[in-house]
């Protein structure tokens, strides 16, 4: 009965591919988002949809693209992976995003390592 | 826009003693405050949070924190700690604008 679900779990791929991490949330949540998580645990915001409407996007390069074809998922797809890359991926949904109601729960995580 | 403030970046200390984790933000308007902890190699849980009321919050695994206004802080603090509280902890705060600012964290280390 996982709330958040993400896959997989790790990622090791080589400079240049394209890679995609799934996210599922079973908890009816209107809101998700990705955080990338870097080496020194410091967590950024890249994405957040609310009912499948993007609304935050941050800044991210390009080659990061987010779709969320319902509201229960949220995949993020990179292109032409760089070393930069190499952290790890947070999915997280929130009931709303807004104020009091963006308490977020958070998936496992996906350590994407580029080589 | 808001920000958040986690003035130790390492917190060493002995199992059964207390621990008090500092975070201080930066806001002009109402704010909800977060704790989240990290145990190693896994995601983010929620410990507690305030959203409004009473400014003395009780959240999981014995943990509390207080929220005080004129000092904009919102520190975590628990009696004892536990081998098991070994963790990476997070303040975050949210207003109505779809994102939560975390801060960069407290790393607590629990030694015997």
């Amino acid at each position: 009965d996982t709330a958040v679900s993400q896959t997989p779990k790790y990622l090791v791929t080589q400079m240049g591919n394209d890679k995609s991490i799934k996210c599922e949330q079973n908890l009816g949540h209107d809101t998700m988002y990705w955080y990338k998580q870097d080496s020194k645990k410091f967590l950024k915001i890249m994405f957040s949809y609310n009912n499948k409407e993007l609304i935050i996007n941050e800044t991210v390069p390009n080659r990061f693209s987010p779709k969320s074809p319902d509201k229960a998922h949220l995949n993020l797809h990179i292109n032409s992976l760089e070393l930069g890359d190499s952290a790890v991926y947070f999915c997280a949904s929130s009931q709303d995003g807004s104020g009091a109601y963006n308490e977020q729960f958070f998936g496992p995580g996906t350590r994407l390592t580029v080589l | 826009a808001q920000s958040v403030t986690q003035l130790d970046s390492q917190v060493p200390v002995f199992e059964e003693a207390p621990v008090e984790l500092r975070c201080n933000y930066s806001s002009s308007v109402s704010v909800y405050l977060f704790w989240y902890v990290q145990y190693p190699n896994q995601g983010l849980q929620l410990l507690l949070k305030y959203l409004s009321g009473s400014t003395l919050v009780k959240g999981i695994n014995g943990f509390e924190a207080e929220f005080n206004k004129s000092q904009t802080s919102f520190h975590l603090r628990k009696p004892s700690v536990h081998i098991s509280d070994t963790a990476e902890y997070f303040c975050a705060v949210s207003q109505n604008d779809y994102k939560l600012s975390f801060g960069a964290g407290t790393t607590v280390t629990v030694r015997a």
